[in-house]
């Protein structure tokens, strides 16, 4: 089946800039997804991209796609504490169930 | 609009017995999933409804059952829980269609199966 890799851990300085990254296998997906779940709750999304973009930006969110290499990563500028939590990276073909990647805990150090 | 919600928000069952957990969601979204959350693996997909009176399995069906017997709710049931069914269980919904739909998610029930 269809497979999201993601690496489990991050750790970034206060005001540094955090890359998550994520690779994928579907060469049919038409959107990928960034969901953040914060400690005891559920996820929610943070941004997405349609697979024919190379990069979205929304704020302190950078989201860039390399289609060829199937690779995806979100940046988050001026990481704040705020920020620690789990980063699901996820994928969608047409109607079928999104497939996530196991998430990376992102931990920022004050 | 509460989105989705799962109820209960917590639950501890001894091996053998039997529950349910209730999943609705009140934005007349068609598809309803179940997932399983669980340290370093991920999220995974148990069973999911495209539609009221429709379900298919996911990844990890066993030991599982699911009926969607109104578009807005999804129940999932364990028959005879399992110590390794111990978990946070997350439903989601989502408007079907090719273009870009976001899916919500629940806040969770931890089940913890003794």
């Amino acid at each position: 089946g269809e497979d999201v890799e993601q690496s489990l851990f991050l750790s970034v300085r206060e005001g540094d800039s955090s890359v998550i990254n994520c690779t994928y296998t579907d060469s049919s997906s038409t959107y990928l997804y960034w969901y953040k779940q914060e400690p005891g709750a559920g996820l929610q999304l943070l941004t997405y991209i349609f697979s024919n973009m190379d990069m979205k930006q929304d704020q302190r969110l950078t989201v860039l796609l390399n289609k060829k290499d199937k690779h995806l990563s979100l940046r988050i500028a001026d990481t704040q504490t705020g920020d620690s939590a789990i980063y699901f990276c996820a994928e969608v073909s047409g109607n079928t169930p999104l497939v996530f990647g196991k998430g990376t805990r992102l931990s920022v150090i004050a | 609009n509460a989105g989705v919600t799962q109820t209960p928000k917590f639950r501890v069952l001894k091996t053998g017995q039997s529950m349910t957990l209730l999943c609705a969601q009140d934005m007349n979204h068609e598809y309803m999933y179940w997932y399983r959350q669980d340290p370093g693996m991920g999220l995974r997909l148990i069973h999911y409804s495209v539609g009221e009176g429709t379900t298919a399995k996911g990844e990890v069906p066993d030991g599982y059952n699911v009926s969607r017997l109104k578009k807005q709710n999804f129940l999932l049931g364990l028959e005879s829980a399992a110590p390794s069914q111990t978990s946070v269980y997350f439903c989601a919904s989502r408007r079907p269609g090719q273009a870009y739909n976001e899916q919500f998610f629940g806040p969770g029930t931890r089940l913890t199966v003794l």
